[in-house]
């Protein structure tokens, strides 16, 4: 079973929009949480993490929000840019060595 | 840019035959991670390793094993390649402190098993 779900295959936003970019997971165990970038044939980027004792963290244009109640994280990038475009992965982890991946979102921003 | 090269960066190989994919880090980092990228399934473990001659299987390791015999390089290896192993398949790093755990990750190897 998937433990880290994103439902949304695809999503198309205007330049300048906010794009925001969907996480689900099951395991309440889960303590840390982390987004990544991945442009065609390269490696997976670092962008952004969170700790299960913050709600909010921010780094620029983006933002991760945890929701632990409804096991849901989110990313919002604003304002969103053409060089944005790439497939967003979350991933997460509870015991600090394996790290679960979402399937990933592709975000096309449209100039 | 964290300092993890992975070789070959293509492959295409034979149903049957070995393959082995090496990870190389500069960064003197204690774990390291094997993953596989496909279509519908993201990234999934195969291996991982939290030291020298320490690994552990993740979710997806029928069919591979690995070995850590330094700190900065870790082998995959196909014993015998199949076609449901074609994929990409990326090398990751992490150093984990009091404030961050984040991975890293090499450019990928891109095998196809025919």
């Amino acid at each position: 079973d998937q433990q880290v779900k994103q439902n949304s295959p695809s999503l198309s936003v205007q330049e300048g929009r906010i794009s925001i970019l969907n996480c689900d997971y099951t395991n309440s165990m889960f303590d840390y949480f982390l987004w990544y970038k991945k442009y065609p044939a390269e490696g997976p980027t670092f962008l952004i993490s969170i700790s299960s004792i913050k709600d909010k963290n921010e780094d620029g244009r983006f933002t991760v929000f945890l929701n632990k109640s409804a096991k849901h994280l989110s990313l919002h990038i604003v304002p969103s840019q053409p060089g944005d475009s790439a497939v967003y992965f979350c991933a997460a982890s509870h015991t600090g060595n394996q790290f679960y991946f979402g399937t990933g979102t592709s975000l096309t921003v449209i100039p | 840019d964290a300092g993890i090269t992975q070789s070959p960066r293509h492959k295409v190989t034979e149903t049957g035959t070995p393959v082995t994919l090496r990870c190389h880090q500069t960064e003197n980092h204690r774990y390291m991670y094997w993953y596989r990228q496909d279509p519908g399934h993201g990234l999934r473990l195969i291996h991982y390793s939290y030291g020298v001659k320490d690994t552990d299987k993740g979710e997806v390791s029928d069919g591979y094993s690995v070995s850590r015999s330094k700190t900065e390089d870790f082998l995959l290896t196909l014993e015998s390649a199949t076609s449901s192993q074609t994929s990409v398949y990326f090398c990751a790093i992490s150093e984990w402190t009091s404030t961050s755990h984040e991975q890293f990750f090499g450019p990928g190897t891109r095998l196809t098993v025919l």
